[in-house]
């Protein structure tokens, strides 16, 4: 079945980028998201990016997706204290009747 | 423009009781999809609704059930509760092919 795999910790120090990884096996994936959630909080569309595209930017963000090797990052540049969240990446496919998978999540923790 | 609302936001029951959540979507959005998301892990999908019809449904027993409404608000129903249901409820509206799903804050559902 479909799986969506990150590791569960990054830590950075502010003012430095992030990049967090993700891993799916579903070839079929259409669209695959980047959400945000904050402690006690739901989750925060912060991108997206359809399966045809190489890269997104918006502002600080910078999406990457390798489709050979389903391999998709984030990268937040700028790292700020009100980045620290547990980020969820998550993939969709039309043959799935458009439910989301996700992936564990990452904590990102930002050093002083 | 209103987002995704959900209530109640916290709710405590004990085992074998039953209970009822509610979502209202996003203006515009016609379909509501719910997730289970215990500590620590990532949301599961629970089903997803489509004007009115569900649409689609995650690895969830029978005694979760849902219904859409003709505004497209949705409840999800959950009887003989067990401990295990003990979670955070997340309810997402879209619309589109893209399968942008906006979510609401959740309701934290706790079973003694």
């Amino acid at each position: 079945g479909e799986d969506v795999e990150q590791s569960l910790f990054l830590s950075v120090r502010e003012g430095d980028s992030s990049v967090i990884n993700c891993t799916y096996t579903d070839s079929s994936s259409t669209y695959l998201y980047w959400y945000k959630q904050e402690p006690g909080a739901g989750l925060q569309l912060l991108t997206y990016i359809f399966s045809n595209m190489d890269m997104k930017q918006d502002q600080r963000l910078t999406v990457l997706l390798n489709k050979k090797d389903k391999h998709l990052s984030l990268r937040i540049a700028d790292t700020q204290t009100g980045d620290s969240a547990i980020y969820f990446c998550a993939e969709t496919a039309m043959d799935s009747n458009y439910q989301l998978i996700w992936g564990a999540g990452t904590k990102l923790i930002i050093k002083p | 423009e209103t987002g995704v609302t959900q209530s109640p936001t916290h709710l405590i029951k004990t085992r074998g009781q039953q209970v009822t959540l509610r979502c209202s979507s996003q203006s515009g959005h016609n379909t509501v999809s719910w997730y289970q998301q215990a500590l620590g892990q990532g949301p599961q999908f629970i089903f997803q609704y489509y004007r009115e019809e569900e649409n689609g449904r995650g690895n969830f027993p029978p005694r979760f059930s849902g219904l859409q409404f003709p505004n497209y608000s949705s409840e999800l129903n959950v009887n003989a509760l067990e401990l295990d249901d003990s979670a955070l409820y997340l309810c997402a509206s879209s619309s589109g092919q893209e399968n942008i799903q906006y979510f609401g804050a959740g309701t934290r559902l706790s079973v003694l």
